[in-house]
């Protein structure tokens, strides 16, 4: 079965650290998304990228890195600069043709809480 | 910018009851719209789209039309059930270059026996 698979479910970050949340697709799916989900305020974009060894910064990246070694892998590290970060994190991908009707296919999320 | 509005929940429904969610947008273009659900605890996942003008979206009883003139995008099911309890997101796609998504805030089902 083709999907989406995000690690682990729920993570726990103390002060001062940074953690890395997992993200990896066997669609083939050249674009991936990482989608910022607080209470009342829908999803927000923090990182995207089209293609492998490039991404960019989407709305909200202050404190959010990425990297996009592998076709299908797009991990997240929260830092220590990200103030904030409790919080329902999801990745998506989609086929990264450049079609605005492209679907967006979700992973079952991580939820990220601070002891 | 882009923007999507949809209607405050939670939305609170009898089964067998009539469900309409609205959702109305704004961009600069000529957008694609789509509805995602989200189950408790879950991601997103694709509900029904529509890419141009007077286009009707529908899957498992949903519908939802196009609307250029009213800049909407409503999401309607004739007879919801309990499994239905979800989050509706509406959201819209930008022609031009990379495929940026504006999302809704999302609007709370409960459907009760």
């Amino acid at each position: 079965d083709g999907g989406i698979t995000q690690s682990p479910k729920y993570l726990f970050r103390k002060e001062g650290q940074n953690v890395t949340l997992s993200c990896e697709q066997n669609l083939n799916h050249d674009a991936m998304y990482w989608y910022r989900q607080d209470p009342g305020q829908g999803l927000r974009l923090i990182y995207y990228s089209q293609i492998v060894n490039d991404f960019q910064k989407g709305d909200i990246a202050e404190g959010y890195s990425v990297s996009r070694e592998k076709k299908e892998s797009f991990p997240l590290t929260v830092t220590s600069a990200q103030k904030n970060p409790t919080a329902f994190y999801l990745c998506a991908s989609s086929t990264g043709q450049g079609y605005y009707q492209e679907t967006q296919y979700f992973g079952p999320g991580t939820r990220l809480l601070v002891l | 910018g882009n923007s999507v509005t949809q209607m405050e929940g939670p939305v609170t429904l009898s089964e067998e009851a009539f469900l309409t969610i609205n959702c109305t947008y704004t961009a600069t273009g000529y957008p694609s719209l789509f509805w995602y659900v989200q189950y408790p605890g879950e991601g997103l996942q694709l509900l029904l789209k529509a890419t141009k003008a007077d286009d009707k979206g529908s899957n498992k009883g949903f519908e939802a039309t196009y609307r250029k003139e009213t800049t909407s995008f409503h999401l309607e099911k004739g007879s919801v059930q309990v499994s239905d309890s979800a989050v509706y997101f509406c959201a819209l796609s930008d022609t031009g270059g990379y495929q940026k998504v504006t999302f809704g805030t999302g609007t709370k089902l409960q459907v009760i026996p």
